[in-house]
């Protein structure tokens, strides 16, 4: 089935700084790459996400790229606030799953932004 | 307006008892689904319905009964729990019918502690 690895598993970074996660997929029909944030004591927020038809796409301080040939994608922030530090996850299709809508998380990455 | 509501927030019941959460949206979405979250974990999706049918069930026991009294509304019946039960249990919803594209928006949660 379709599994999704996700690095780093924690990241430190100061305030003002970039933070890259990356993420590999397995299954190369997949064309949906959404990736969420969770704070602390909340439900998963959807903050950007990516179709195979783009290799990149930008909102504000946030952007996801995509390398199909590869199979990874990754989020990019930039000049990160202390308010982005939480819990981020990326997600893609489980195989098979083009009438299902379920998704496969990645593990997760515990951001952290120190002020 | 990309809200999904659940009630309650917080939920402790025995092993015993029976209860149930709920799950509401009014974005017009078809689709609706249950994830069960444990600490410092992915979500893991449990049941999906499409059209108030159910479509997925991940091989979940059977002391969790999910119900989609209509296109608004989710519910998650639970009976008989075990410890090994108690996690957040997250509703989401997207716009339907299902597709691996479908963008899943999620609430913020039960937090489901069973003693």
């Amino acid at each position: 089935g379709e599994n999704v690895e996700q690095h780093p598993s924690t990241l430190s970074v100061q305030e003002g700084d970039s933070a890259v996660i990356k993420c590999t997929y397995s299954d190369s029909a997949s064309n949906y790459f959404p990736w969420y944030k969770q704070e602390l004591g909340k439900g998963p927020q959807l903050i950007i996400d990516i179709r195979s038809n783009v290799g990149e796409k930008k909102d504000q301080r946030i952007a996801v790229t995509l390398n199909k040939t590869a199979k990874h994608f990754s989020l990019h922030i930039t000049e990160t606030q202390p308010e982005d530090s939480a819990v981020y996850f990326c997600a893609a299709p489980s195989a098979g799953s083009s009438n299902t809508g379920k998704l496969i998380f990645g593990q997760g990455t515990t951001l952290q932004v120190k002020p | 307006d990309t809200e999904v509501t659940q009630t309650p927030k917080h939920l402790v019941m025995g092993m015993t008892n029976k209860k149930s959460l709920k799950c509401e949206q009014h974005m017009g979405h078809r689709a609706m689904y249950w994830y069960k979250q444990k600490a410092k974990k992915p979500p893991e999706l449990m049941f999906v319905y499409s059209y108030e049918k159910l479509s997925i069930n991940e091989s979940v026991p059977s002391r969790f009964s999910p119900e989609c009294p209509n296109s608004s509304l989710l519910n998650l019946h639970l009976h008989a729990l075990q410890p090994e039960d108690s996690a957040l249990y997250l509703c989401a919803s997207s716009h339907g019918p299902l597709l691996f594209t479908d963008t899943q928006y999620f609430g913020p949660g039960t937090r489901l502690t069973v003693l």
